[in-house]
């Protein structure tokens, strides 16, 4: 009974390098999203995808990419990291894409020094 | 621009007293009303959410009060109990890839 597994939980990068965050759900789910949370700002939505193929920007996709070949995998990209990329990057899935219950993975702590 | 806007930063009560956590959002069009609780090193879960074709939804000790004229929402904890100490989200949506979350609340139930 996994749910939404994210790798890696903590992750230290410097300036400039690049790396991917993984996100695997195990519930059958087309859509899935990738939010950063930072102190007192609550949750951000950075890029979601509506199914196999299809991915779309949310409200803060600068400096980072998202790529869906299957249902299960979502990962995110960033390619030249900045610290004003460090944060907690949270994936969700929910079964519907109008409204209704989203699912989260336990984070990936990302620090750009 | 915060969409949703919740209040307050933080809040401390005492073990069986009453929390509250308070929301008002700017966008007409939101229809979903969502509350996450997120434990530390957790993500957020859906606590209860509502929608604004009623003014009251009660789960248990957690209970969200709707006042669509005033654009606002609130969550109220009864008999709150130290293992509901977390942040609370509030979340305004009319479709999952536009959800706006609140800033977030602490809640610290002392025993």
């Amino acid at each position: 009974n996994a749910g939404v597994t994210q790798t890696p939980k903590f992750r230290i990068l410097k300036i400039g390098q690049s790396m991917t965050l993984q996100c695997t759900q195990d519930m059958n789910h087309n859509y899935m999203y990738w939010y950063r949370q930072d102190p007192g700002m609550g949750l951000k939505l950075i890029y979601y995808s509506v199914g196999a193929g299809i991915t779309d920007k949310g409200e803060v996709p600068n400096g980072y990419n998202v790529s869906r070949s299957t249902t299960e995998d979502f990962p995110l990209r960033l390619e030249l990291a900045a610290p004003s990329q460090t944060s907690v990057y949270f994936c969700a899935s929910s079964y519907r894409v109008t409204t209704g219950e989203l699912f989260f993975g336990e984070g990936s702590r990302l620090t750009v020094l | 621009q915060q969409q949703v806007k919740q209040s307050p930063q933080s809040l401390i009560v005492q073990k069986g007293g009453i929390s509250i956590i308070n929301c008002a959002y700017e966008n007409t069009a939101f229809d979903y009303f969502p509350w996450y609780q997120q434990f530390p090193g957790k993500g957020p879960a859906l606590l209860i959410a509502i929608r604004p074709d009623v003014s009251e939804k009660k789960e248990g000790r957690f209970t969200i009060s709707f006042n669509k004229s005033a654009k606002q929402f609130s969550l109220h904890i009864m008999d709150s109990q130290p293992g509901d100490s977390a942040t609370y989200f509030c979340a305004a949506t009319y479709n999952n890839n536009d959800m706006r979350f609140g800033a977030g609340t602490r809640l610290t139930v002392k025993p």
